[in-house]
């Protein structure tokens, strides 16, 4: 599966969109990107997944470039509730497991 | 309801001692997972079952055997408890192995 990298940490202020990048430049065609993020103390939180369409549901966006070798993850109206560790995972869809990385530690301030 | 279960939440015990974290998915998934996240924060995989059967060994020491009784639980027995073992291990569930959920963790600890 292919490597990601992300921002270690990022603060956004409560209310605002929270806007997450991740580089995936050696991702192949069959590989996904996912998005997951653990809030302190407890499991992580599978939020969304894509391959090359903009992706929406309840909790998020995703945007993957054109030539997917990045993408954005957005939390429209981030809530203090949304400060987690997000992890970004390249993976084919139905990859054998799941490699987290250090992710990105989202602060949502007041 | 909860969708992913995991007993204990905490576990504290002793060196050399033996003991097994329960897990229990309610979601008619037929893989599960286990976890280790060590004091790094970093999450690892250990071992995935499909359907009771063993998919995926990581280099994981033999005193760690996990035990499907049935496509809802998977179990995990650790020998011979050490002081590195001492982790939060996590249980999680997928169909087939599309996106997985995960259980609340327990938290070893080791003395």
């Amino acid at each position: 599966d292919a490597k990601t990298t992300q921002p270690t940490s990022m603060d956004c202020a409560e209310g605002r969109a929270a806007n997450l990048p991740c580089n995936h430049s050696t991702i192949s065609g069959n590989e996904y990107v996912y998005w997951y993020r653990q809030i302190h103390s407890q499991g992580p939180q599978y939020i969304i997944h894509g391959l090359k369409n903009n992706e929406t549901n309840e909790m998020a966006s995703l945007i993957i470039t054109e030539d997917r070798k990045s993408s954005t993850l957005i939390l429209p109206h981030a809530t203090l509730r949304d400060t987690a560790v997000y992890y970004c995972i390249v993976r084919v869809l139905y990859g054998q497991n799941f490699v987290f990385g250090p992710g990105t530690r989202l602060s949502v301030l007041p | 309801d909860t969708a992913v279960s995991q007993t204990p939440k905490y576990l504290v015990t002793q060196m050399g001692n033996d003991k097994s974290i329960k897990c229990e998915q309610n979601l008619g998934h037929d893989t599960m997972y286990w976890y280790k996240q060590d004091s790094k924060k970093f999450l690892k995989i250990m071992f995935s079952y499909n359907n009771k059967e063993l998919i995926i060994n990581e280099t994981v020491p033999n005193r760690f055997s996990p035990k499907s009784p049935d496509k809802a639980h998977l179990n995990l027995h650790i020998n011979s408890l050490e002081l590195g073992d001492s982790a939060v291990y996590f249980c999680a569930s997928s169909y087939r192995t599309s996106e997985q959920y995960f259980g609340p963790g327990t938290r070893l600890t080791v003395t």
